[in-house]
């Protein structure tokens, strides 16, 4: 079935630096990849999505890169601030395109 | 609309027991989706409602488990004889169309 890598498992960076998070699918059908911010004891939360059609896409200090052939895609945040501290999951949409498969997350900690 | 509305927040129940939860998605949405996530991982695909049919089921449903969408509006997840591999965080998605899942936030079952 779909399988969804993710790397790194934590990354500390300090205020003002990137950060980017790797993922790598196995079913080259999947044509969705959100990605989802989890507050400690939160809902995830939705921050950005690309779709299959697309090969990058950006909203402020977020952006996401997709490379179909190489069946990987990557969140890159700019200048980073204490509040981005969180875990962050990719998914793709399996091949039934009903499911979203999850990665099993990035710890992400900004220091000031 | 406040979003995906999941019920209990907290369930704290002894092995063996049945546990029921129930889930209010977003008004419009159409699609209801129930994962679980335990700690240290990303949500695991369970079930997948269009309107009122139960579209998609994942091998990690055992017959323990069942759900119900019987209006196409809430759902219910059932877990019957609780074991202690149970306990977990129970998450409910629902979205309009294939894109776009808004979570709630979740109910945490914890089996003793």
């Amino acid at each position: 079935g779909e399988n969804v890598e993710q790397h790194p498992s934590t990354l500390s960076v300090q205020e003002g630096d990137s950060a980017v998070i790797k993922c790598t699918y196995s079913d080259s059908a999947s044509n969705y990849f959100p990605w989802y911010k989890q507050e400690l004891g939160k809902r995830p939360q939705l921050i950005i999505d690309i779709r299959s059609n697309v090969g990058e896409k950006k909203d402020q200090r977020i952006a996401v890169t997709l490379n179909k052939t190489a069946k990987h895609f990557s969140l890159h945040i700019t200048e980073t601030q204490p509040e981005d501290s969180a875990v962050y999951f990719c998914a793709a949409r399996n091949q039934a395109g009903t499911a979203l498969i999850f990665g099993k997350g990035t710890t992400l900690s900004v220091s000031s | 609309d406040t979003g995906v509305s999941q019920n209990p927040r907290h369930k704290i129940t002894k092995r063996g027991q049945n546990v029921t939860f129930r889930c209010d998605p977003i008004s419009e949405h159409n699609r209801l989706y129930w994962y679980r996530q335990t700690l240290g991982q990303g949500p695991e695909f369970l079930t997948y409602f269009q309107n009122e049919a139960q579209l998609e089921k994942s091998r990690l449903l055992s017959d323990r488990f069942s759900a119900e969408r019987p209006k196409g509006s809430f759902s219910t997840l059932e877990i019957q004889r609780t074991e202690q591999g149970d306990s977990a965080m129970y998450l409910c998605a629902s979205s309009l169309q294939e894109y776009g899942y808004t979570f709630g936030s979740g109910t945490r079952l914890t089996v003793v």
